[in-house]
């Protein structure tokens, strides 16, 4: 297992137009999370999944961001009718429920920018 | 939303200097304190996780305390070097395993 990856590493795009980023966690991690972070920032969470359940979605998340993970296994998050606001670097990360005490493994993430 | 604040948010110290950065959270409903490491391109590294108030904690030249009462964390980096620089992020985590992010203290060292 090679950690936690994430696809692609730099996105840009047309504002308007609908992205979609893919996140392959460690194989036998539960929980599954997605955060951002932009300049200056500490990453702010977005949602997570334990499982193929979504448990949590933070209020940052409008109605244009969606994320999916079918089969408890990669997870997706989607952001439709990009906005010049989105750009940022889209974290992701797993753990075992089990043993929060280990805290996440991070992916490299995701930046996206919104021209 | 929890409140986590570092400072500083930015430093530059030459090399061979000692240095110190502070994150500060609620100590209400703490379960932990996590720091991470992280460096430009690269996925945020787990440096320490501490959970008793006095809890201390060493990896290399750099260490960490706990103070749970009063909700501050300090990280000591001993003698830094340029492969120190990175951006070193604090979040304490609650009970329902997640972690709130401090805004990061970003360590520049100077050959």
């Amino acid at each position: 297992d090679t950690g936690v990856s994430q696809d692609p590493r730099h996105k840009i795009t047309k504002r308007g137009q609908n992205v979609t980023f893919r996140c392959d966690p460690i194989s036998e991690h539960n929980r599954l999370y997605w955060y951002r972070q932009t300049l200056g920032q500490g990453p702010e969470f977005l949602t997570y999944f334990q499982n193929e359940a979504q448990l949590e979605k933070s209020r940052l998340l409008s109605d244009r961001f969606s994320a999916e993970r079918p089969k408890g296994s990669f997870s997706t998050l989607e952001i439709q009718r990009t906005e010049q606001g989105d750009s940022a670097m889209y974290l992701c990360a797993s753990s075992l429920a089990s043993r929060g005490g280990y805290g996440y493994t991070f992916g490299s993430g995701t930046r996206l920018t919104v021209v | 939303i929890l409140n986590v604040e570092q400072s500083p948010q930015s430093l530059h110290v030459q090399e061979g200097d000692s240095t110190n950065f502070t994150c500060s959270f609620p100590s209400s409903n703490f379960y932990a304190l996590h720091w991470y490491r992280w460096e430009t391109a690269k996925s945020p590294e787990a440096l320490f996780v501490m959970t008793l108030n006095g809890d201390e904690k060493k990896k290399g030249r750099i260490s960490a305390t706990l103070n749970t009462k009063e909700g501050y964390s300090y990280l000591y980096i001993k003698g830094s070097q340029p492969e120190d620089s990175a951006t070193y992020l604090c979040a304490p985590r609650n009970a329902g395993n997640m972690l709130t992010f401090g805004g990061g203290t970003r360590l520049m060292v100077k050959p």
